[in-house]
């Protein structure tokens, strides 16, 4: 009952801007868009979220439709270590339904 | 500042022992996340804890499977009687009030095999 959709993969040049999409289009008022990324065997990793506005941070730029309905997460600069599986969630921030619900995420995979 | 601590890194058991998992949170986090990752599979939600309380255990395993945060010390979870499905990478997350303002920080995890 994932509540959104990733392509399955993507590939990039070491170097230039990734740019992940995800559709949220059920998204509710009081959910955020959050990302995380998961490097093969590690824990995963928060990058980034936001609630209706851009934005950025060190690692990356958020980018939400005025509708909210999809965003955009864009890794400027990418290098071969931002290989992962990258998850876009969205989730209501706080209380007892605060949890997590991984989809199957996308792929990046930077090639040199 | 210590992220969230995951012991041990790695298990293995025989079938029927039990699995003890422990989940340092981070230092001032009071929740506690657990998942599951079964080998070439996304994760999956077990159980949300807060100090001597379980909020959610929607997806823990009706038999066998069982989790505490007591007042003091790690957070634990349990798997008796294992089997060689329960093979998988476990992870632990923790949050400060929920995350209202940012996200979870996972363990490295611990992988367990049942041989």
């Amino acid at each position: 009952d994932a509540k959104t959709t990733q392509p399955p993969s993507m590939d990039c040049a070491e170097g230039r801007a990734a740019n992940l999409p995800c559709n949220h289009s059920t998204i509710s008022g009081n959910e955020y868009v959050y990302w995380y990324r998961q490097i093969h065997s590690q824990g995963p990793q928060y990058i980034i979220h936001g609630l209706k506005n851009n934005e950025t941070n060190e690692m990356a730029s958020l980018i939400i439709t005025e509708d909210r309905k999809s965003s955009t997460l864009i890794l400027p600069h990418a290098t071969l270590r931002d290989t992962a599986v990258y998850y876009c969630i969205v989730r209501v921030a706080g209380g007892a339904n605060s949890k997590l619900t991984f989809g199957k995420g996308i792929t990046l995979s930077v090639r040199p | 500042n210590a992220g969230v601590m995951q012991n041990p890194r790695h298990l293995v058991r025989r079938r029927g022992q039990e699995a003890r998992l422990r989940c340092s949170p981070m230092k001032g986090h009071s929740h506690v996340y657990w998942y599951r990752q079964l080998p070439e599979e996304g994760l999956k939600f077990m159980v949300y804890l807060q100090k001597e309380n379980i909020i959610d255990e929607s997806g823990m395993p009706k038999e066998r499977f069982s989790a505490e945060f007591p007042k003091e010390g790690p957070s634990i979870l349990r798997i008796q009687q294992v089997v060689r499905g329960d093979s998988a990478a476990y992870f632990c997350a923790s949050s400060p009030q929920g995350a209202q303002d940012g996200g979870y920080t996972f363990g490295s995890g611990t992988r367990l095999t049942v041989v």
